[in-house]
């Protein structure tokens, strides 16, 4: 069975980045079959925001909102993918969640999660 | 942007059927998911392209999408159905393609 699990720094002070690791287990990254990975993140109390998601060609795609400050990154050997969050401020308050993508869009399965505080 | 809107709160007493509507623009030609999500979990996906269950997930669940609405209905409701759920698309129109909606907070009386 896939899972997903988030790890990184919980704390981080504004303007610094927020870097998040997810590593998964009872499959490969690399298998293929049209998958591709992604980061989504839900501020404490509120609604879901994908932040974004690469194909194992290389191809990413990042929120237009967020494309400036985001680096989704893979790490094949260690089957485990990455997020980096640049110039964080309170508003990237958050849980984290890496999931994997399928073909038509839908999100599954989805890691348990880690929130990561901004504040000095 | 694609917007997709759906009711703050449904309550329903166990054993009967709670709909959950999710409003977008011709939803009806996009692929619609559904997301299950309890107190301090991550989000389960319930219903994938529009009507199809991922393993594991009970018949109760069930989806359909038309015209400017897509709707989640869970029959014989339960305690334990008692979550936010969230629609999802895929807007292969937008720059900004993955689009949740707005949450509806499902409650069990």
């Amino acid at each position: 069975q896939l899972q997903l699990q988030e790890s990184g720094s919980g704390l981080v002070k504004p303007s610094q980045s927020l870097s998040l690791t997810c590593a998964v287990s009872g499959g490969s990254i690399s298998s293929g079959g049209g998958y591709s990975w992604s980061w989504i993140r839900q501020p404490v109390g509120k609604g879901l925001e994908w932040i974004g998601f690469f194909f194992l060609s290389g191809n990413t795609y990042y929120n237009p909102s967020l494309k400036s400050r985001v680096t989704i990154s893979v790490d094949r050997s260690k089957n485990q993918f990455s997020l980096k969050l640049t110039s964080v401020t309170a508003t990237d308050t958050a849980v984290y969640y890496c999931a994997r993508r399928g073909a038509t869009g839908w999100f599954d399965p989805w890691g348990q999660g880690t929130l990561v505080t901004v504040s000095s | 942007s694609y917007v997709l809107t759906q009711p703050p709160s449904v309550s329903v007493a166990p054993g009967l059927t709670a709909k959950i509507t999710c409003g977008g623009n011709n939803i009806g030609s996009k692929s619609v998911h559904w997301y299950q999500q309890k107190p301090g979990q991550a989000p389960v996906l319930v219903v994938y392209d529009d009507i199809d269950r991922p393993s594991g997930i009970p018949e109760r669940f069930s989806g359909s999408n038309s015209g400017n609405t897509a709707t989640l209905t869970i029959s014989r409701v339960e305690a334990g159905d008692e979550a936010d759920y969230y629609c999802q698309v895929w807007d292969t129109s937008s720059d900004h393609p993955w689009v949740f909606g707005t949450g509806t907070k499902v409650t069990v009386l």
